[in-house]
């Protein structure tokens, strides 16, 4: 079973809805998720960061993390053509362990 | 401003030569890390580095060489022992706190 499990899409979405994406990872001393949006040819930009357990929210976007079930996620309100790229999962295990694991991404399409 | 600096965009190697790719941070992030991309598989780790002088292998190291002289430069050598060197490579840093990575913008690798 691969650490960080992520659903490859393609996921279309039309203008004005709301997108969820998710990953499920195996890991229970992970302690500290990410997500970030990579446009095509670009390099991964960092759009949200939680630790433990819970909601956090940033405009139009909410990252939830359920550690009981292992379960990530990327909410997306009113999502407009600029949303559409692939958004990566990843997870750390906390301070002072460098490395993150990411999921291989999820491309979304925002139709206009 | 602060950031990850890849170059060059865009790469262009015969076969049987080796080439360097160059990342530079002003970060002052102490590890530094760099992934290959390709479609369908994610990102996969190469080669990282927590400090200056000292590096670890990856999951794909094989064909792949680094140095770490400097705190803020991590280059990469593809080698002409890689078989299938065309990718997109993506460079990143960290500070030693944890949190998450800043990602370079990219180099895309053609050997033609």
């Amino acid at each position: 079973q691969k650490e960080v499990e992520q659903d490859p899409g393609p996921l279309s979405v039309p203008e004005g809805a709301i997108v969820s994406l998710n990953c499920t990872y195996s890991n229970s001393a992970f302690q500290y998720f990410m997500w970030y949006r990579q446009y095509s040819r670009k390099g991964p930009e960092l759009l949200m960061y939680t630790y433990s357990s819970g909601n956090k929210e940033d405009g139009r976007f909410t990252a939830q993390v359920d550690k009981s079930s292992k379960y990530i996620s990327l909410f997306i309100r009113d999502s407009q053509p600029s949303d559409s790229a692939t958004y990566l999962c990843a997870t750390g295990v906390g301070a002072g362990s460098y490395q993150l694991t990411f999921g291989k991404g999820t491309k979304l399409s925002v139709i206009p | 401003d602060g950031g990850i600096t890849q170059s060059p965009k865009y790469l262009f190697r015969k076969e049987g030569q080796n080439v360097t790719l160059s990342c530079e941070q002003n970060l002052n992030h102490d590890a530094m890390y760099w992934y290959r991309q390709d479609p369908g598989q994610g990102l996969r780790l190469i080669y990282y580095s927590q400090i200056v002088n000292d590096f670890q292998k990856g999951d794909i190291a094989e064909g792949y060489s680094v140095s770490r002289e400097k705190k803020e430069s991590f280059p990469l050598t593809v080698t002409s022992a890689q078989k299938n060197p065309t990718a997109f490579y993506l460079c990143a840093s960290s500070p030693r706190q944890g949190g998450g990575y800043t990602f370079g913008s990219g180099t895309r690798l053609t050997v033609v």
